[in-house]
């Protein structure tokens, strides 16, 4: 199994919910990622997890707070989010924080209105 | 981290063989050189990597010169379905540097 498993698919929210993007992956992968994708922009790293131990913030506002509760999950919780957030939400994982392939699930499509 | 450059975009027919420049003039001792491959509304695919010289696998080869400034993807004989974007990424591999996307080249493969 080498699929990074991405909940939901689409997801629209108004600017006062609370929601939950959920990543998953069964690859014994001890490394994992958010990034944040615009329209025909590259993909923007937000968060690394090493070992269950949250290495890399990259001055990602606390509106998005991210969650590694095991080795094969990494959840994403939104809170209070702008129209501005609406992007494509991507979680990859690696074998290692030293490893070079990622392996990249299908992406949250996310709406705030 | 070593800063990337790339076309924005470039053309090709079916059947020929594509090349992707990427630029990284400070790239570091301990830096690899990664490529991904993105189709609209998908992540990122891995493709290749390396460190110095020549790479081959199934699907592409990467060239690399001696002072590693830059690097070549070669694509071989590219289909319709090749039509994608192409991220070139240099880091060292640890705690996601390797992670961190250049601006990346639209290719498009026309009939």
């Amino acid at each position: 199994d080498t699929e990074v498993t991405q909940t939901p698919k689409h997801l629209v929210m108004g600017m006062t919910n609370k929601k939950s993007l959920k990543c998953e992956q069964h690859m014994g992968h001890r490394a994992m990622y958010w990034y944040k994708q615009k329209a025909k922009k590259p993909p923007e790293l937000m968060f690394v997890y090493s070992y269950e131990k949250l290495s890399i913030n990259e001055s990602v506002p606390s509106r998005f707070s991210p969650e590694c509760p095991n080795s094969s999950l990494l959840n994403l919780h939104l809170h209070a989010l702008q129209p501005e957030d609406s992007a494509l939400y991507l979680c990859a994982s690696s074998q290692g924080p030293g490893n070079t392939e990622a392996f990249f699930g299908q992406g949250t499509r996310l709406t705030v209105v | 981290l070593a800063k990337t450059t790339q076309p924005i975009s470039m053309d090709s027919y079916e059947g020929q063989e594509v090349n992707i420049t990427c630029s990284h003039n400070n790239i570091a001792t301990n830096d690899y050189i990664t490529w991904y491959q993105q189709f609209p509304s998908q992540g990122p695919r891995f493709i290749i990597q390396g460190y110095k010289t020549k790479v081959t696998n199934e699907v592409a080869s990467l060239f690399i010169p001696a002072d590693r400034k830059s690097s070549t993807l070669s694509l071989p004989r590219v289909s319709l379905s090749d039509t994608a974007v192409y991220y070139c990424l240099v880091g060292d591999n640890n705690y996601g540097q390797n992670f961190v996307f250049g601006p990346g080249t639209r290719l498009s493969v026309l009939p």
